[in-house]
């Protein structure tokens, strides 16, 4: 059965720190996100992206984050400088059009030291 | 804005027991409504996708109803078995091509 897959399960970085998040979504899924969960707290949306661009973006979707397709199959999520509240666990999902059935990846997590 | 709130936070069945889990959203222009199971350090599976025109999905032993105009979603597990013990999540797909998540229910089922 098709699935997201995430790398790496979980990364350890230093504050300041660049960490890219990496995502292969299912092959012929056209809409792709970002979802994080802070410890205890709700899964939060962050980023949609569809046809090469970004279409939504949360309020915690700063400058320091960006997105990108670099291939056919990669979706990455990049955190340029690192905060101590940036750790969470970090999910990637996709769906094939905009009406259907999301499927979500097993996550990675992020601790920022 | 959305607001998706799920209750009972924690629920701890015996097992065998029928039961139902909530949720219920602000917000009643949605698109459609899913509900997951999140086991702990784990992704998300999805379990059952309602669109905003149906009134229920069946999978399994799980049931999920839609009333869109209350604004409110049900997950109905039949013969509740220990392995269905994990963290049960319903999200909300509304105008924005996002998903507006509960905090979850957190179900125990003991054998």
């Amino acid at each position: 059965e098709p699935e997201v897959t995430q790398t790496p399960s979980h990364q350890v970085t230093q504050m300041g720190q660049e960490v890219i998040l990496r995502c292969v979504p299912i092959s012929n899924h056209l809409y792709f996100y970002w979802y994080r969960q802070i410890l205890g707290q709700k899964v939060e949306f962050l980023v949609s992206f569809y046809n090469n661009e970004i279409s939504e973006k949360s309020e915690i979707f700063d400058d320091q984050f960006s997105v990108e397709r670099p291939d056919g199959s990669n979706f990455t999520l990049k955190i340029r400088s690192t905060k101590l509240e940036d750790s969470a666990m970090y999910f990637c999902a996709s769906r094939d059009t905009v009406n259907t059935e999301a499927f979500f990846g097993q996550g990675t997590r992020l601790t920022v030291v | 804005k959305q607001e998706v709130t799920q209750i009972p936070a924690a629920l701890s069945v015996p097992e065998g027991e029928n039961l139902v889990l909530n949720c219920s959203f602000t917000d009643s222009a949605i698109y459609n409504l899913q509900w997951f199971r999140q086991d702990p350090g784990k992704g998300l599976t999805s379990l059952l996708l309602i669109q905003s025109s149906q009134r229920e999905q069946t999978s399994g032993r799980l049931n999920a109803s839609l009333d869109k105009s209350s604004g409110r979603s049900t997950l109905y597990i039949a013969a509740s078995q220990p392995g269905d013990s994990a963290t049960y999540l319903c999200a909300v797909h509304n105008a924005g091509n996002m998903l507006t998540f509960g905090g979850g229910t957190r179900l125990m089922v003991k054998p």
